[in-house]
């Protein structure tokens, strides 16, 4: 139990376009949605959370306005990267928590990587 | 910023034990100690956690010191499959509290032939 999946696992796209990434809780409500970046031999790190049905929680230096977060139902929460530059190839991981529903146990997807040209 | 300080990469033959150490001295009372690994181009894979007691199940055990300050991982048998990065994280009781999952830099545990 408690699968995350992330849609697409790969994706390269040309700067300037947008880009939007899937993180879906196959077997779970997830109430709470967080997603990281991990650049190149670097550790994960933190850029929002988001509740279902609210607006996200951006970390500190995050810009909300390039990384829109949508999180509109209990088992799915997009991540868009709008006007994409290179800079923005990363590796991409959400993770889900049911939270008050069950426990705040936080589920890893597989990642998704971005490659902007 | 992360609770825990580990060492930056380790070393370890093939079949043997692989001991990763985690130092957490501001843990708080509440707060259990979280083990995830991350192999290449992977999420990051939940291993084990414990509170106080030492832990085991089928991937590694878990020891933690009577001061709950210092932890260690053991991979009683180290395969190939197992060279990974390592994350050690100290976070409040998630049956009961919500709290983010900040990673530090982890060890990276490099298996060798």
């Amino acid at each position: 139990g408690a699968v995350v999946s992330q849609h697409p696992s790969w994706v390269i796209c040309k700067s300037g376009t947008s880009v939007k990434i899937e993180c879906r809780s196959l077997d779970f409500q997830a109430t709470t949605m967080f997603w990281y970046r991990q650049f190149p031999k670097q550790s994960l790190m933190l850029m929002a959370t988001s509740n279902e049905g609210s607006k996200a929680t951006y970390e500190q230096g995050v810009e909300k306005d390039k990384f829109l977060i949508n999180h509109a139902s209990l088992t799915l929460s997009t991540l868009t990267v709008t006007s994409a530059h290179p800079e923005d190839s990363s590796f991409y991981i959400c993770s889900a928590s049911p939270g008050p529903i069950s426990s705040y146990e936080q589920y890893f997807g597989p990642g998704t990587r971005l490659t902007v040209t | 910023d992360a609770k825990t300080t580990q060492p930056p990469s380790m070393d370890c033959a093939e079949g043997r034990a692989a001991n990763l150490p985690c130092n957490h001295s501001t843990i708080s009372g509440n707060e259990y100690v979280y083990w995830y690994r991350q192999i290449h181009s992977q999420g990051p894979q939940y291993i084990i956690h414990g509170l106080k007691n030492n832990e085991t199940n089928e991937m590694a055990s878990l020891i933690i010191t009577e001061d709950r300050k210092s932890s260690t991982l053991i991979l009683p048998h180290a395969t190939l499959r197992d060279t990974a990065v390592y994350y050690c994280i100290v976070r409040v009781d998630p049956k009961t509290s919500y709290d983010k999952v900040i990673f530090g830099p982890g060890t990276s545990l490099s298996v060798i032939p």
